[in-house]
């Protein structure tokens, strides 16, 4: 069973710097595009990022260029997503995704939440 | 930069069969994934590449897509069907969702 469980969520204030972690377990990880996507409350999906199998490869919606970055250590079986000059609009439930570029979202986490404020 | 456009919301009485369109520029030639997202659940796949239904997923849902509008159709709606439902896909290095539907079950 594939399994997704984010971490690293919580309060912190505009300009603030939060690492996000998912732990995977139940597929081959290091063979699988893994992206992170984020939901504000009330609001719709927004994707965030993207990283190939090999981690050689990452995409990033407009939104974040240039100040998040995602990676991965596949032996770990661990994604992470480094989030920095955070932004009240950042705030929302980021959720951990098997697949993403050209796959379909096959698989997701329940999420975990950030909340930017001061 | 590319687009998805959905309708806020779509009504449909229980029985009948509900569609959900997504419109992008020349949508017809991608490829189309769709989720359904219940309240305080995460999303769930429902039909991948425009038409195809993971195990699983009634055969109620299916998927098309022609020329710039890509459609989620859902047939014989129960009210187990309300849910946001949003459609998605990858252009030009970008994954994209739509901003999503909410389907009313009346």
């Amino acid at each position: 069973e594939v399994q997704l469980l984010e971490s690293g969520g919580g309060l912190v204030q505009p300009g603030g710097s939060l690492r996000l972690s998912c732990a995977a377990s139940g597929f081959s990880f290091g063979t699988y595009i893994m992206s992170w996507v984020r939901q504000a409350p009330g609001k719709g999906l927004e994707w965030v990022s993207a990283i190939s199998g090999s981690g050689g490869s990452t995409e990033y919606a407009d939104s974040v260029q240039g100040r998040f970055v995602i990676s991965r250590d596949n032996s770990k079986n661990m994604l992470y997503l480094q989030m920095n000059s955070l932004r009240v609009d950042d705030g929302a439930k980021y959720y951990c995704v098997k697949g993403g570029m050209v796959s379909p979202a096959w698989a997701w986490g329940q999420g975990t939440l950030v909340t930017v404020s001061s | 930069s590319y687009v998805l456009t959905q309708p806020p919301s779509v009504s449909v009485a229980p029985g009948n069969t509900a569609s959900i369109p997504c419109g992008g520029n020349n949508i017809g030639s991608k490829s189309v994934h769709w989720y359904q997202q219940k309240p305080g659940q995460a999303p769930v796949v429902v039909v991948y590449d425009t038409s195809d239904r993971p195990s699983g997923i009634p055969e109620r849902f299916s998927g098309s897509s022609s020329g710039d509008t890509a459609a989620l159709t859902i047939s014989r709606v129960e009210a187990g069907d309300e849910a946001d439902y949003y459609c998605h896909v990858w252009d030009r290095s970008s994954d994209l969702f739509g901003g999503g539907t909410k389907l009313t079950v009346l």
